[in-house]
């Protein structure tokens, strides 16, 4: 059983259009991350989130990014305006936020750019 | 800058072999290890980790081994089954970049094809 599922599993979208991916936390943990993984590239960090805040980000994590917990479960990360090259699948795993902690990983989110 | 990384993009091992499966990481940072393994279109599972205070750590037919002086660790699998095929993550974090946050940086996988 994962530990958190992620939707939708895939999504198609143009170019610029805003998209939100969302992950569901099974248990209550208190952090959350999301990655991501271009075709053929390795898993890529984006964004840790904790007590509804940010706590750290990437240098991918840019102005047109962001990340929420509108509603106290649900964990969402928006892309304002997508671009061809956020093709991606994009992982989110919970964990407790310590560094010798192991995180575990939803089933990810495909999401393509036309 | 890769801080972790897997030379081997693949390997193929007879089913009952051993598997061994490397990993480098270049940031002396780095206070733990993971492995996972990932199928197609499906998120990393994990397999097994090692904090930098052990040199093994071992669950089943997984072995996780850490030389810190070699900043390598490598994962073996005995052994190895046909549904063991996949591809394998290295991942770590405690360096600067992962901080006390516990991100982590992954190296790019390596496709392990068991044959029977």
């Amino acid at each position: 059983e994962p530990e958190v599922t992620q939707t939708p599993s895939h999504q198609v979208t143009q170019m610029g259009q805003e998209v939100i991916l969302r992950c569901v936390p099974i248990s209550n943990h208190l952090y959350f991350y999301w990655y991501r993984q271009i075709l053929g590239q390795k898993v890529e960090f984006l964004v840790s989130f904790y007590n509804n805040e940010i706590s750290e980000k990437s240098e991918i994590f840019d102005d047109q990014f962001s990340v929420e917990r509108p509603d106290g479960s649900n964990f969402t990360l928006k892309i304002r305006s997508t671009k061809l090259e956020d093709s991606a699948m994009y992982f989110c795993a919970r964990g407790q936020g310590a560094s010798t902690d192991t995180q575990y990983f939803g089933p990810g989110t495909r999401l393509t750019v036309l | 800058d890769q801080q972790v990384k897997q030379n081997s993009p693949s390997l193929s091992v007879q089913e009952g072999r051993i598997s061994i499966l490397n990993c480098d990481y270049t940031n002396s940072m780095f206070d733990y290890f993971l492995w996972y393994k990932k199928y197609p279109a499906e998120g990393p599972t994990f397999l097994i980790s090692i904090s930098s205070i052990k040199d093994k750590n071992e669950d089943g037919r997984f072995t996780v081994f850490l030389n810190k002086s070699a900043k390598h660790l490598s994962l073996h699998i005995v052994p190895s089954q046909p549904g063991d095929s996949a591809v394998y993550f290295c991942a770590a974090s405690g360096g600067f970049y992962g901080g006390s946050q516990g991100n982590l940086i992954f190296g790019k996988g390596t496709k392990l094809s068991v044959k029977p």
